[in-house]
């Protein structure tokens, strides 16, 4: 089955302690991105990977890094997470639709830092 | 920088009547143009997208949207509203930059709820 998988699907965490969200895609898809979801404020893209070792800073970067070291897989790595970093994060894959990227999106990692 | 506005936070129509949810967007070329929906405790689903062509666009689950480049909307419509389509909804534009990377931005939503 086609599928976007983000690990853990909930965490709680307390703030200073690294942590990083998996993400791995099972479609050979090329783009990958992470957004983070906040009530009131839709879905914003922290950042997005067009291939293996190429990212890009999305709207919201600040605190957060990536890596992009084989195809399937785009951790978020949250190197000293702070309360306003609690929020529902979406890791998104994308396939080329007439050289456009459709996102097929996971289920989501629910990050509560205290 | 491409921009979306969706005016309606949240929206309550009857089971059986139809339904509009508005998108307007920014953006200086022709846009791609998506609808996603969210379930609670879901993620995003696509129910439909614009990148060329006819305006109308048909989608999963009943959907269409019409693309209208002179009032940069793209609203997204359904004949009759059924209680399983009570979730969040989401449009969206995607844009490839000059330096060939793409970004897609989003709404911030629209809430629907259904009267049975």
């Amino acid at each position: 089955e086609a599928q976007v998988t983000q690990n853990p699907r909930y965490l709680i965490t307390v703030t200073g302690k690294k942590l990083t969200v998996t993400c791995s895609q099972n479609m050979n898809h090329e783009y990958m991105s992470w957004y983070r979801q906040d009530p009131g404020l839709g879905l914003r893209q922290i950042y997005y990977s067009m291939n293996v070792e190429v990212t890009d800073k999305g709207d919201v970067p600040e605190g957060y890094k990536v890596s992009r070291k084989e195809k399937r897989n785009f951790p978020l790595i949250l190197e000293s997470p702070s309360p306003n970093q609690t929020s529902l994060y979406f890791c998104a894959s994308s396939y080329l639709d007439r050289g456009v990227p459709e996102a097929f999106f996971g289920q989501g990692t629910r990050l509560t830092v205290v | 920088a491409q921009s979306v506005t969706q005016p309606d936070i949240h929206i309550t129509v009857s089971e059986g009547a139809s339904l509009e949810l508005r998108c307007n967007y920014s953006y200086g070329a022709t846009p791609y143009l998506f609808w996603y929906v969210q379930s609670p405790g879901q993620g995003l689903q696509l129910l439909l997208k614009y990148f060329s062509g006819d305006t109308l666009v048909q989608g999963i689950k009943g959907f269409e949207a019409e693309f209208k480049r002179s009032q940069s909307s793209f609203n997204l419509r359904k004949p009759s509203v059924h209680w399983s389509d009570a979730a969040e909804y989401f449009c969206a534009v995607g844009a490839y930059s000059g330096a060939g990377s793409y970004q897609l931005t989003f709404g911030k939503g629209t809430k629907l709820s259904v009267i049975p």
